[in-house]
């Protein structure tokens, strides 16, 4: 099985950085996903690390470290739009390429 | 891009019905569609994996005859909600695997299905 933890919510100021981690214990690693997923609708594609190190995209990063089931997504100069909920998931080697899904971390975004 | 529509959006229906979703990716051919439940402040969970032409996978605890799954074509799957309960309302969301050439495999979202069931 898969076990993917990650904080309940997180709130940051419009134009800081923050970072949002992520563990995981799985067999068969096969990819980490970050997902973003505003109130009602379906999740967008923001990040994808198969390998160690740091994924840049613009105002979203991703790391990953396999050997400490560690990754986490950050997000620079943010913007009040960020506000949503991000998820952490995780694919296995032997799942078919379906993805396991962290329970989410709620951002708020203030002023 | 890669585009993966859900009709219908919500549905509202009584107890003891049966309702249909379907999953089409618009823009590309996926070999494999993944159907997802999300109940409130939940995350995603997989309940099945639907390949083109053969029986889908079931997740363990998710019941093959009440959540029927058919994908007839690269490009379109269905699930069918027999018999729905109130325990059954919830966001359905599909999404449709893409190869890329380069391993990624990306899942595209579709914008779900709010479900209740009176």
């Amino acid at each position: 099985g898969q076990n993917i933890d990650q904080p309940t919510e997180m709130t940051a100021t419009e134009g800081a950085i923050v970072q949002i981690n992520c563990t995981y214990q799985t067999s068969g690693f096969n990819g980490l996903f970050w997902y973003q997923q505003h109130a009602g609708e379906a999740p967008t594609f923001l990040s994808y690390n198969v390998l160690d190190g740091l994924e840049e995209k613009g105002r979203f990063s991703s790391f990953l470290s396999r050997s400490k089931g560690y990754s986490y997504l950050l997000l620079k100069e943010l913007q009040m739009k960020d506000s949503a909920s991000y998820l952490c998931a995780v694919r296995a080697s032997n799942s078919g390429y379906a993805l396991n899904f962290g329970k989410g971390t709620s951002l708020l975004v203030t002023p | 891009g890669a585009v993966v529509s859900q009709h219908p959006s919500r549905v509202i229906c009584k107890s003891g019905t049966s309702v249909k979703i379907e999953c089409r990716s618009l823009d590309f051919q996926a070999t494999t569609m993944f159907w997802y439940r999300q109940f409130p402040k939940q995350s995603l969970m997989l309940m099945a994996t639907s390949n083109e032409g053969s029986k889908a996978t079931y997740e363990q605890g998710v019941e093959k005859d009440k959540f029927l799954i058919n994908h007839a074509s690269l490009t379109l799957s269905t699930l069918t909600v027999t018999s729905a309960h109130p325990e059954d309302s919830s966001f359905y969301i599909c999404s449709a695997s893409k190869y890329d050439g380069t391993g990624l495999h990306e899942q595209f979202f579709g914008p779900g299905t709010r479900l209740t069931v009176l």
